[in-house]
């Protein structure tokens, strides 16, 4: 399975914007780079993927290196609620049998500050 | 609320025995993932059934099993209980086996006495 590389945390203030990194260099052609976030006390949350192009929805940005061998999530505005641990993860679904799993890294635990 | 549904929420028990965790997918999702979060081994892919059949396997043991039933919704199995067993459960559901993101439940907080 390919890695991921992410910081281990981050701070932010809160109502600017954050942009959260992730290293993934042996990334291949058919993976795509999906990011999770799990809040205190709950399970993971879809966030956003993509796999060459940015992306866009009403929770976050995703900035893909021409590369792809990094991206960026990008959130606009961080609130209080945006405080948890965020991963990037590759998924490959041309590899028969695996079917989407998800592998987690350490991920990036985000605090916001008021 | 993602929709998929994890009972019971907490689950106490002693080594030795034996639980079922229970999943029920979202409406409509074919694909059930387990995984399993332990404070030393983070979230951890179990196993994965899409529309009843086995998928795909991950850090299983051999004293866990799983399966899903026509009706779609999918059990965890774990026997034979050890103290390091006790951890988040979660489940997940997708629509198919493509890229769609999964939807995670609440998870089952299992604790081995």
């Amino acid at each position: 399975d390919a890695k991921t590389t992410q910081p281990n945390s981050m701070e932010s203030n809160e109502e600017e914007p954050v942009h959260l990194p992730c290293n993934h260099s042996t990334i291949s052609g058919t993976d795509y780079i999906h990011w999770y976030r799990q809040l205190p006390s709950q399970g993971p949350e879809y966030v956003i993927h993509g796999l060459t192009s940015n992306v866009n929805n009403r929770m976050a940005s995703l900035a893909i290196a021409e590369d792809r061998k990094s991206s960026t999530l990008i959130l606009h505005r961080a609130t209080l609620r945006d405080a948890a641990v965020y991963y990037c993860i590759l998924v490959d679904t041309m590899i028969y049998n695996q079917g989407g799993k998800l592998i987690f890294g350490q991920g990036t635990e985000l605090s916001v500050k008021p | 609320d993602s929709g998929v549904t994890q009972t019971p929420k907490h689950l106490i028990t002693a080594t030795g025995q034996r639980v079922t965790l229970r999943c029920s997918p979202r409406s409509g999702d074919l694909s059930v993932y387990w995984y399993q979060q332990s404070l030393d081994q983070g979230l951890q892919f179990l196993i994965q059934y899409y529309n009843g059949e086995e998928r795909a396997k991950g850090n299983i043991l051999e004293r866990f099993s799983a399966q899903q039933f026509p009706d779609l919704h999918s059990e965890l199995n774990l026997s034979s209980l050890e103290l390091g067993d006790s951890a988040l459960y979660f489940c997940a559901s997708s629509a198919d086996l493509s890229n769609q993101p999964q939807h995670f439940g609440d998870g089952t907080r299992l604790s081995i006495l």
